[in-house]
């Protein structure tokens, strides 16, 4: 199994553009979680989806913040506009079960300028 | 609220020495999950090793060991012969079995480890 793919690996924007990640979970897994990495905050969980459906967005930190899971395979997260203070990594995580080991993605090193 | 406190921001160790990187968690729970992840400088977050609550034989996974003390609340992780490619952010999770819930799983902040030639 190629194991979680993530894209891009690297995104540079500009401040109030719109940006999307992309994720493909590994394949059979349920549950996909999108989690943001910083320095100051360590990993943040921003919404899960069990099945495709989002079960928990509580961790999505504004309305700029969307999330889609439209099939099994593919997942998206969306910040529109951007701000300087979204420059993070974002990964992208999948597991069989809730419970169990997250497979993480690559990450995506997003900069906002 | 669970926590999980890894106490060492930095750790360094020669190589094919052992090395124990701490971590502490605090949960009512009786039922949990501790989990090591790598994250080496290409960003990537691995897994490691995993220890569950109920479990009476402290994991193991090759060079990887997991020192589980559960009066302490502790899950140490062990090293043994270290190498160059261990150098990583090493981080400790908590999850609760049985909440239904993937907001429950909580990281730590991490140890920079380094192996030194």
């Amino acid at each position: 199994d190629a194991g979680v793919i993530q894209s891009p690996r690297h995104e540079v924007t500009e401040m109030g553009q719109e940006v999307t990640l992309r994720c493909k979970p590994i394949s059979g897994h349920d549950y996909l979680f999108w989690y943001r990495q910083t320095m100051m905050r360590g990993l943040e969980l921003l919404i899960y989806f069990n099945n495709n459906v989002p079960i928990d967005d509580s961790g999505m930190p504004e309305d700029r913040f969307s999330a889609k899971m439209p099939n099994a395979s593919f997942s998206t997260l969306k910040i529109q506009p951007s701000e300087p203070r979204d420059s993070a990594v974002y990964f992208c995580a999948s597991s069989q079960e809730i419970r169990e080991k997250l497979f993480f993605g690559s990450g995506t090193q997003l900069s906002v300028l | 609220a669970q926590k999980i406190t890894q106490t060492q921001p930095g750790m360094f160790v020669q190589e094919k020495e052992a090395v124990t990187l701490d971590c502490t968690y605090d949960t009512s729970d009786p039922s949990y999950g501790l989990f090591w992840y790598k994250q080496p400088s290409s960003g990537e977050m691995i897994f490691l090793i995993y220890q569950g609550s109920y479990d009476q034989q402290n994991a193991t996974e090759g060079r990887y060991s997991l020192n589980f003390q559960k009066a302490r609340k502790s899950a140490n992780l062990v090293i043994s012969a270290s190498q160059l490619g261990d150098s990583a952010m090493y981080f400790c999770a908590m999850s609760l079995l049985y909440s239904g819930s993937a907001r429950q799983l909580t990281f730590g902040s991490g140890t920079q480890l380094t192996v030194l030639p």
